[in-house]
């Protein structure tokens, strides 16, 4: 059972266009909502990270919004770069620590 | 810094041998964990410890045995490898602390590729 729903599973974007990324959870007592990027071969790494008390966080061309009553959060990729081809994971936990990840949305930046 | 070394990289598996993937930090964090990534499932956690001698089970342990003597050192070992076990396994540690120290993201191996036949 997933308890971080993730979509899409896919996406691929123009140089320069904006990647949107969503994912929605159910168990209210998360309050930590990182999210990771993994490069093909290489283990994922923290790209940005929110907690409920915030709506935004912008760091960068990367920005995460947040809906605390939707349960819902999602990604923001502006002015996408073909360096930002990667696998998005967003993830949530309770506490910092046991991470539930979302299955993952593969990005492809054309040039 | 090293960061989190995970040995081997690839590892190929005859059904119902064992092994053993190292894992190894060089941060002194606490906290240290065991993930597998399946296609299109994301990231699972296995185990996980929050310090030397204490380990407890993540969200799929079965077939799966861990121990933390060292801050350092979390091996996850499997005793009888099924085809269910293939995946790429992650360990990753962080450093789980008290006020402005409490927010600190986990670090992430390489990897170890392991098929199961």
């Amino acid at each position: 059972q997933q308890q971080v729903k993730q979509s899409p599973q896919s996406l691929i974007v123009q140089k320069g266009g904006i990647s949107i990324i969503n994912c929605a959870y159910e168990n209210t007592a998360f309050d930590y909502f990182p999210w990771y990027q993994q490069f093909p071969g290489k283990g994922p790494a923290l790209l940005i990270a929110i907690r409920p008390d915030v709506s935004e966080k912008k760091e960068g061309r990367f920005t995460i919004s947040f809906n605390k009553s939707a349960k819902q959060f999602s990604l923001h990729i502006m002015d996408s770069q073909p360096g930002d081809s990667a696998t998005y994971f967003c993830a949530a936990s309770r506490g910092d620590y046991k991470l539930s990840f979302g299955a993952g949305t593969t990005v492809t930046v054309r040039a | 810094n090293a960061g989190v070394t995970q040995t081997p990289k690839f590892r190929i598996l005859k059904i119902g041998q064992s092994m053993t993937l190292q894992c190894t930090q060089d941060m002194n964090h606490n906290y240290m964990y065991w993930y597998r990534q399946d296609p299109g499932m994301g990231l699972k956690l296995i185990y996980y410890s929050v310090g030397a001698g204490i380990t407890d089970k993540g969200e799929v342990p079965n077939g799966y045995n861990v121990s933390r003597s060292t801050t350092e050192d979390f091996p996850l070992r499997l005793e009888l490898a099924a085809p269910s076990q293939t995946s790429v396994y992650f360990c990753a540690s962080s450093y789980f602390g008290q006020g402005a120290l409490r927010i600190q993201p986990q670090h992430f191996g390489d990897g170890t590729r392991l098929s199961i036949l």
